[in-house]
């Protein structure tokens, strides 16, 4: 199955420190979605975009649907230690069909105090 | 409160065995759908099912099966023809399967281990 191009793999930044991470496809999603995953535990949605262009902010994270449909963007402001995890970006084509969400590989974000 | 329940949460299996691992959701949603996580890995879908008495394969079905005769329940069987079980198992439903209906929401997952 395809999957998405979700940059950077992984990061270390430092508490309070600004967070940037994107995802990419080579397809176009009508829906993007971002989801934070901690140690042994499901995912939980943070952020559903439904719109190109859409700019949708969740408390310190804010996340963008790319005007092309091809990618998003998560953004996470003044990081703290619960922030520690693995975010996965997650696209859906909407085509009408029996489609499924495509998932990205997942970013690995690590805080050091 | 509403939300999906999956259990155990620690599975372990002998070879040659056939376990069940258990999905139930409250959300009244529609569609329901089993992942596998491997270490490092993003998610692989197992099985989707749109509606009760309907399921069809998704990317890695093989040594898998399932069931819907009920809205709330999504069980699959890891059979022993699945060479490879050991794995971080994740249910997750939608409201529907088009548009926003298709934000899924997962459960807490199930960890299978193979003895």
């Amino acid at each position: 199955g395809q999957q998405l191009n979700q940059s950077p793999q992984s990061m270390f930044i430092q508490e309070g420190e600004d967070v940037s991470m994107n995802c990419t496809s080579s397809s176009i999603f009508n829906t993007w979605l971002w989801y934070k995953q901690d140690p042994g535990e499901g995912p939980v949605l943070l952020i559903a975009l439904y719109k190109a262009g859409e700019l949708t902010s969740n408390g310190r994270l804010t996340a963008q649907f790319g005007i092309t449909r091809k990618d998003s963007f998560l953004n996470i402001s003044a990081s703290i230690p619960s922030d520690v995890g693995i975010y996965f970006c997650a696209g859906h084509p909407n085509t009408g069909t029996a489609s499924k969400l495509t998932f990205g590989t997942g970013t690995r974000l690590q805080v050091t105090l | 409160d509403g939300g999906i329940t999956q259990s155990p949460k620690y599975l372990f299996r002998k070879e040659g065995q056939n376990v069940t691992l258990s999905c139930e959701q409250n959300l009244n949603h529609d569609a329901m759908y089993w992942y596998r996580q491997d270490p490092g890995q993003g998610l692989r879908l197992i099985y989707y099912s749109q509606i009760v008495n309907d399921f069809q394969k998704g990317d890695i079905a093989e040594g898998y099966s399932v069931s819907r005769e009920k809205k709330e329940s999504f069980p699959l069987t890891v059979t022993s023809a699945q060479k490879n079980p050991t794995a971080f198992y994740l249910c997750a439903s939608s409201p529907g399967t088009s548009g926003y209906q298709e934000t899924q929401y997962f459960g807490p997952g199930t960890r299978l281990l193979v003895l």
